[in-house]
């Protein structure tokens, strides 16, 4: 089986720019959350999504938006970048959501804002 | 005050030392997670502990719910141990995982 799949592995945008990550979960999970770390920091939550439907939500802008699709892949697009936005993004596989759920983690997407 | 504290920092060790990386929380939580991340990134869940003690290998998580401490302690501590160590507490209010900034730790031949 595999793992949690993420893509791109590194990305460079300008300030202003658009980015739409990806991410694919492993077979049979029906929740992904999406995390963005920054260089020296733990991770923070940004999304969760659980059968299509919107879970939770972390403290960022508008900017950032996610969706999952009916086979529990999901996106996450973050508009107008900043340079703040430059960090490792990362998408966790859960089987049901729940928070008692162990999260398997995909090797992240490396953003770059210059 | 972070919800989520992690102690110490940055660790050193040298190859068989018995290794304790410490983690506090202020919310309340329906489970603790311990977390390896290594150079370039890649996550691999090491725990899931709601109360007690588990055991892995070399590695035992315990944690303490009156307390909100929880600890990692590495037996036998070997230079591919080398990562990031990261506690993360699923508040129970908002299911979310709230993550400690990590320990960075370095084995040493």
């Amino acid at each position: 089986d595999a793992g949690v799949t993420q893509s791109p592995t590194h990305l460079i945008k300008t300030r202003g720019q658009q980015v739409t990550l990806r991410c694919s979960p492993i077979s049979g999970h029906k929740s992904v959350s999406w995390y963005q770390q920054v260089l020296g920091q733990g991770p923070q939550f940004i999304f969760q999504y659980y059968e299509k439907e919107e879970r939770g939500r972390g403290n960022f802008p508008d900017r950032f938006s996610a969706r999952q699709f009916p086979n529990y892949s999901s996106e996450l697009n973050v508009n107008a970048l900043l340079l703040g936005d430059s960090a490792l993004y990362l998408c966790a596989s859960i089987p049901v959501g729940a928070s008692t759920d162990t999260q398997y983690f995909g090797p992240g997407t490396r953003l770059t804002v210059l | 005050k972070n919800e989520v504290e992690q102690s110490p920092q940055n660790l050193t060790a040298q190859e068989g030392e018995f290794i304790t990386i410490n983690c506090s929380y202020s919310v309340g939580i329906s489970a603790l997670h311990w977390l390896q991340q290594h150079p370039g990134g890649g996550i691999v869940s090491l725990f899931m502990l709601s109360s007690g003690k588990k055991k892995h290998g070399r590695l035992i998580a315990t944690i303490n719910i009156q307390e909100k401490h929880s600890s990692l302690h590495i037996t036998a501590s070997h230079p591919r141990d080398s990562a990031v160590y990261i506690c993360a507490a699923a508040s129970y209010n908002t299911d979310k995982l709230i993550f400690g900034t990590g320990t960075r730790l370095q084995v040493f031949p």
